[in-house]
């Protein structure tokens, strides 16, 4: 299972941190993804971490503001987003990789809006 | 970076009907990593097909994904009332550049 947390209303230029706690696998062991979803629109990748986290990618759109991390003791993911867009406005989605951005395990989501 | 185009947009069925949903894409999809995704109303996309055809574990064989190279295609046999909902198809291969979702298609009743 996966839980995100963190969702808010911020303000443009502000930041914020997301965290998904996962249960009932192994988490250290798997790759993990955070992927986005305008309300009624598409799904588009936003990240990516290694289980041991020697290896980080970024889409385009987030690279130089959004961190993803983990921490492999509380089972836990973690996107600090940074210089918050209004287009960054969407459902975040924490979820885990069967193989690079393919996700077999999706969390519910948590809702970020950007709005002044 | 590779587009994916899904259409048509929004396809309306009725249970017991074929549904065939087309992905497209602007460059060939280097070893059939391409992967189709279901999204029922207010739910977290769930995992169907991966490598193009084949079925995630526990999906019902109403559900076939075939294609190669640049087009792609998703065929649900008999429609359920289950099955209505948005379809996503994803590329996802070796190269984060090219890890990108269609704009997904609404089957409807």
């Amino acid at each position: 299972q996966l839980v995100e947390s963190g969702g808010a209303l911020v303000q443009p230029g502000g930041s914020l941190r997301l965290s998904c706690a996962a249960s009932g696998f192994t988490f250290r062991n798997y790759e993990m993804n955070w992927v986005r979803q305008v309300p009624g629109k598409g799904l588009e990748w936003v990240s990516f971490m290694t289980g041991s986290g020697s290896l980080i990618y970024y889409g385009d759109s987030v690279r130089g503001r959004f961190t993803i991390s983990r921490d492999n003791v509380k089972n836990s993911l973690y996107l600090q987003m940074n210089s918050l867009r209004v287009e960054d406005t969407a459902v975040y989605y924490c979820a885990r990789a069967e193989a690079g951005s393919l996700c077999d395990l999706w969390g519910r989501g948590t809702l970020v809006t950007v709005s002044s | 970076e590779s587009v994916l185009t899904q259409s048509p947009g929004t396809l309306s069925l009725s249970p017991g009907e074929r549904a065939t949903l087309s992905c497209r894409a602007s460059q060939s999809v280097r070893g059939n990593y391409l992967a189709w995704y279901q999204q029922r109303p207010g739910q977290s996309p769930r995992l169907l097909i991966s490598d193009a055809s084949s079925r995630a574990t526990g999906i019902p064989d109403r559900f076939n994904g075939s294609g190669s190279g640049t087009d792609f295609t998703l065929t649900i046999s008999r429609l359920e009332p289950e099955d209505f909902a948005v379809y996503h198809c994803q590329q996802y291969g070796s190269s984060p550049a090219t890890w990108t979702f269609g704009q997904g298609t609404k089957v409807e009743i």
